[in-house]
């Protein structure tokens, strides 16, 4: 059972606009959310996060949106970069649990 | 300095030998982890450690062995090595209580090829 998924393998966005990606959850007991990104060859390194509490985070261009109601959230990216290019995984935790469970992960490519 | 280093970066070794993988974190962190992330590219926890304790142990064969001598520590041992056992193995470590939900640092991965 896949407790976290991220339905779009890959996602392509010219520089300037607007990435959104996608992540839905099954486990209602999560109560933080977190987006990771991956370059190649490198490990992966925290991006920013979410409490169940808020249904908005923003942190300059990244704002993760939280809809507890669907158990779905998204990344948006704005304005895009070609820099932002990698794989952005999703993750989602409960606080006792000490540990998080990763979506497949979503290729972003942004192209100048 | 860097936070979490893994040794070595590339492993290459025949079917049926013994390997060790050694994770260092030097962030005062008390969870380390080992993930593995196979050919389609999927992120999955192996195993855990709190304070040098297992907290953690998934659906792992009993091949991979983990091992905290301290805090800092978590060195991942595999027996008996399989074709499948091919992929990169990251570790990373995080702090309880931490205030953004569980953040763990990951250290840049180890490739395994098995032969």
């Amino acid at each position: 059972d896949q407790q976290v998924k991220q339905n779009s393998p890959s996602l392509s966005v010219q520089e300037g606009r607007i990435s959104i990606l996608n992540c839905d959850y099954t486990n209602s007991m999560f109560d933080y959310f977190l987006w990771y990104k991956k370059y190649p060859a490198e490990g992966p390194t925290f991006l920013i996060s979410i409490s169940s509490i808020k249904d908005k985070n923003e942190d300059g261009r990244f704002t993760v949106f939280l809809n507890k109601s669907a158990k779905h959230l998204s990344l948006h990216i704005v304005p895009s970069q070609p820099g932002d290019s990698a794989v952005y995984f999703c993750a989602a935790s409960r606080s006792n649990a000490g540990k998080s469970t990763f979506g497949d992960g979503t290729t972003l490519t942004v192209k100048p | 300095d860097t936070a979490v280093s893994q040794t070595p970066k590339y492993l290459v070794t025949q079917m049926g030998n013994d390997k060790s993988i050694k994770c260092e974190q030097n962030l005062g962190h008390d969870t380390m982890y080992w993930y593995k992330q196979d050919s389609k590219k999927f992120l999955k926890i192996m195993f855990s450690y709190n304070n040098k304790e297992l907290i953690i142990n998934e659906t792992v064969p009993n091949r991979f062995s983990p091992k905290s001598p301290d805090k800092a520590h978590l060195n991942l041992h595999i027996n008996s090595l399989e074709l499948g056992d091919s992929a990169v193995y990251f570790c990373a470590s995080s702090q309880a209580g931490g205030a953004r939900g569980n953040e763990q640092f990951f250290g840049p991965g180890t490739r395994l090829t098995v032969l």
